[in-house]
């Protein structure tokens, strides 16, 4: 199995572009879940999905969008990014009716400009 | 409101141990702890539910006090490998269905 996948791994991007982050997990599991990590800071809830076509907002929504058509995938949409967006994010999944994340992404490191 | 960690990071030889506590103002469900290493990502190490278990993990294991909100986590017989940094979740009582993390405590083994 190759558990939680995540791309890209590095990303630069302008304020005001827009761009996807890639998750997929090949676990089954139905719970999933997008976190941003900055220095000092614990780890951010942003969105969460318990199942195909169910998502919901986590603690730091906002200028995030997600979509979850299928199982295995759950990408995440930065609509018009702004420097505050710059953080590491990682992406999760558990299993059963599980809402602590236990397997983690290799995470996407992502500068706004 | 996120758990209080402390304390925010400790030193050790190899062999020695370590206690990490994390404590609430809320009344929990859960607490979930976990290692990251530096530039990679975390790695859940156990979960308790409310109900006072201890659980373990190798030489590594965790209480879980309900009535005053609070976790420590033990490190026992410290290992080079045991470098990272450290931090619980928790998921309160209350029906909330998002997780708040600590700030994370450094713990550095040296030989």
């Amino acid at each position: 199995n190759a558990g939680v996948t995540q791309t890209p791994k590095f990303q630069v991007l302008k304020t005001g572009q827009s761009m996807t982050l890639q998750c997929a997990q090949d676990m089954n599991h139905e719970y999933m879940s997008w976190y941003r990590q900055d220095p000092g800071m614990g780890l951010r809830l942003i969105h969460y999905s318990v199942g195909a076509g169910i998502t919901d907002q986590g603690e730091v929504p906002n200028g995030y969008n997600v979509s979850r058509s299928t199982t295995e995938d759950f990408p995440l949409r930065l609509l018009s990014a702004a420097p505050s967006q710059t953080s590491v994010y990682f992406c999760a999944s558990s299993y059963g009716v599980a809402r602590e994340p236990q397997f983690f992404g290799p995470g996407t490191r992502l500068t706004v400009l | 409101q996120q758990p209080v960690q402390s304390p925010q990071a400790v030193i050790l030889r190899e062999g020695e141990d370590a206690v990490i506590n994390c404590s609430s103002s809320k009344a929990l469900y859960s607490v979930h702890w976990y290692r990251q290493k530096h530039g990679e990502a975390p790695v859940f190490l156990m979960i308790l539910l409310k109900g006072g278990e201890q659980k373990g993990h190798e030489k590594i294991s965790a209480s879980f006090n309900e009535k005053k909100q609070q976790s420590s986590l033990y490190l026992t017989a410290s290992q080079l490998s045991y470098s990272g940094t450290y931090f619980c979740g928790t998921l309160s009582s209350g029906g909330s269905y998002i997780p708040t993390f600590g700030r994370g405590t450094s713990l550095i083994v040296h030989p």
